[in-house]
């Protein structure tokens, strides 16, 4: 059972923008750096955003994170039908001395 | 370009151990300033972290797991390998291998993964 918890699924029209949430606690989220993972099932997870907000070389500037206390947050802005898939956040939990991830979010584009 | 290969076999039996090995190629395993790890997925479930270990030795297990698992590194081959004992159907998931990037001292990205591999524990 995940400490980190994310909606299900969110969903938006191509061109649109969404947001995921990633809400945890003070022994990982408040006190640590996050990242954002995208997953196609079949393929390797790709890191979309890692220390809370900075992109790696490659991702486009249409992907942002943010933080704020005890919960993260990843946005997708003008929505493509290649951003479909399943997105996880991810750091370390102090407390439980483990690398912890969230319960993923699945991207629809409608 | 970094790249990591998952390898093993595809169906081990329950009560049995579960051994699987990460090919990395693109780049040393005895890079300071990166861990390596092992992630898996259960079927309709969510990424559950198994372990991660440095070169040199270090290494930390999901507390969950810790009596079970097994991960070392050989620098020769730049592998490194999971060993999860005593598996049982809940044991069912793919597989990633992934590196973990410490630079700056604080490890929290896991930023080039496999794409993993299937292992059924079935009998």
């Amino acid at each position: 059972q995940s400490v980190l918890t994310q909606p299900p699924s969110v969903s938006a029209a191509p061109g649109q923008k969404v947001t995921i949430s990633c809400s945890g606690s003070s022994s990982n989220i408040e006190n640590n750096y996050v990242s954002w993972y995208q997953h196609l099932p079949g393929t390797a997870p790709k890191l979309v955003i890692y220390d809370n907000n900075k992109r790696p070389s490659g991702i486009p500037d249409r992907f942002s994170g943010s933080k704020s206390g005890t919960s993260a947050t990843l946005g997708i802005t003008g929505l493509q039908t290649g951003d479909e898939a399943d997105y996880y956040c991810g750091t370390w939990d102090s407390s439980l001395s483990a690398y912890v991830f969230g319960t993923g979010t699945k991207v629809t584009v409608l | 370009q970094l790249q990591l290969q998952e390898s093993g076999p595809g169906l081990v039996k329950p009560s049995e151990t579960l051994s699987l090995t990460c090919s990395v190629s693109g780049g040393s395993i005895s890079s300071r300033n990166y861990y390596w790890g092992w992630i898996r997925q259960p079927p309709g479930k969510g990424l559950e972290w198994i372990g991660s270990m440095y070169y040199s030795g270090s290494i930390n297990y999901n507390p969950s797991l810790k009596s079970r698992v097994s991960i070392s590194v050989d620098t020769s081959k730049n592998q490194f390998s999971l060993r999860l004992s005593s598996v049982t159907a809940t044991d069912t998931a793919v597989y990633h291998c992934a590196r973990l990037n410490c630079v700056g001292g604080s490890c929290y990205t896991f930023d080039y993964w496999g794409r993993g591999t299937l292992v059924t524990v079935s009998s």
